[in-house]
Formats: structure tokens, C-alpha cells, sequence
């Protein structure tokens, strides 16, 4: 059984490119969340998709996007990039929406440095 | 301004001894708690939950304690093994957050044989 696969592990971008990370969801899942942990912190949700839509979103600015598929996998686009946006960027999967004690499965993440 | 906090970055304990991690929250509106431990280069992984209705909630080894008055929570791990050895996060939903979580800071684990 697969778990969550994300792609790729690592990333190096300059200021101002773009980005695309990758993530397919643990077999079962319909949910897919992304996070992003900074160094030395935990990690801080940026959205969730559920049903090929945004469904919640943290803190972040537009320059984050995102995109579901009908087969639920998901990616994560940051447009502009900014040396603060390096990162590892964890996406997770659960099943169905909106449920608290639906356990978070997560990736090992994709590590971006901006240089 | 940080909703969870883990405010011990590390811990280190013996083997066969407890291990006591603690959280803080700010939010009155959580009311799903859970721990989540993550290895280097691996993604967190879920270890234990409780419910704002309960005060504790045990799983094997894994104990955790909610006081809702004082808004804190810790994990006890009990014994500790070397392979425990981790970054533990504490993490809290709300009403209406559904699993969207928010995670403290981590506490960094070391468990000596």
C-alpha cells in the first residue's frame, strides 16, 4: 500500500522563478493538504483540496496555488519566489473533509532552497 | 502570533525513563489535540489524539494529558527507548477546522541508551 509519494525530494530555484511540487495521496484518500515547515519550526498549513477545490487556506499570500486532480493528486505552485520561501513543503491525505478525527497521513516533503 | 507552543526545543532522557513533552495553546476554540513524530528526512507521523471531552487517552507506551482550564497538553512516554528518539510536534484543530491543523514548534527528543 502505497503511502503519500511527493516529487521531487529536492529543489534548488533563484529569486523570482516559479515553482511546481508534486503529490500523490495515499491510496483511499480523497484530501490532499499542504504544509510548509521553515527551519526549526513546525510545519504551517497553507491549503486543503478536497473535490478538485480549495476547501481552506492558512496565511499565505496568492503567489501560493494549488491544483487537485480527478485521480486526487495534487501540486502546489509558488509564483515569485522569495529566499523566505525555502522550505520543506509537506503535503498530507486523509480521507473525506471536514473530519477532525480523520487522521493526516503525510510525505517526507520536497526540501526548496532559493538562492 | 503562535496559537500552539512547545516551549522545551529539547529534551533529553535516559532509557527506561519517562519522557514528559509539553504543549501550550492559546486558542479556546481547539478541540482536537494530537502528537506527531517525525524522523529526519521522513514526513511527520500521527502517534497519539485527544479529544477536548477527555483528559487523557493512552496507547501503549504513549500517554497524553489535556487540561483545558490551564490550555495545556504533554505526552508521556513511559519507558523511553532509544528508537523514541525523534521531534515530537503537538498540533490542534478547531470546530469548524476539520483536520487543517496548526502545529507548534516541535521538541527534539534524545533518548540515551
Amino acid at each position: 500500500d502505497a503511502g503519500v509519494t511527493q516529487s521531487p525530494t529536492h529543489l534548488i530555484k533563484t529569486r523570482g522563478q516559479q515553482v511546481t511540487l508534486r503529490c500523490s495521496p495515499k491510496s483511499g484518500h480523497d484530501t490532499v493538504s499542504w504544509y510548509q515547515q521553515a527551519l526549526g519550526q513546525g510545519p504551517q498549513f497553507i491549503f486543503q483540496y478536497y473535490e478538485e477545490e480549495e476547501r481552506q487556506r492558512g496565511n499565505f499570500p496568492d503567489r501560493f496555488s494549488g491544483h487537485q486532480f480527478p485521480n486526487y493528486s495534487s501540486e502546489l505552485n509558488v509564483n515569485a519566489l522569495l529566499l523566505g520561501d525555502s522550505a520543506l513543503y509537506l503535503c498530507a491525505s486523509s480521507l473525506g473533509f471536514g473530519n477532525p478525527n480523520e487522521k493526516l497521513f503525510f510525505g517526507s516533503g520536497t526540501q526548496l532552497s532559493v538562492l | 502570533d503562535q496559537q500552539v507552543k512547545q516551549n522545551s526545543p529539547s529534551l533529553s532522557v535516559q532509557e527506561g525513563r519517562i519522557s514528559i513533552l509539553n504543549c501550550d495553546y492559546t486558542n479556546s476554540m481547539f478541540d482536537y489535540f494530537l502528537w506527531y513524530k517525525k524522523y529526519p528526512a521522513e514526513g511527520p507521523t500521527f502517534l497519539i489524539s485527544i479529544s477536548s471531552i477527555k483528559d487523557k487517552n493512552e496507547d501503549g507506551r504513549f500517554t497524553v494529558f489535556l487540561n483545558k482550564s490551564a490550555k495545556h497538553l504533554s505526552l508521556h512516554i513511559v519507558p523511553s527507548q532509544p528508537g523514541d528518539s525523534a521531534v515530537y510536534f503537538c498540533a490542534a484543530s478547531g470546530l469548524n477546522a476539520g483536520n487543517m491543523l496548526t502545529f507548534g514548534g516541535g521538541t527534539r527528543l534524545m533518548v540515551k541508551p
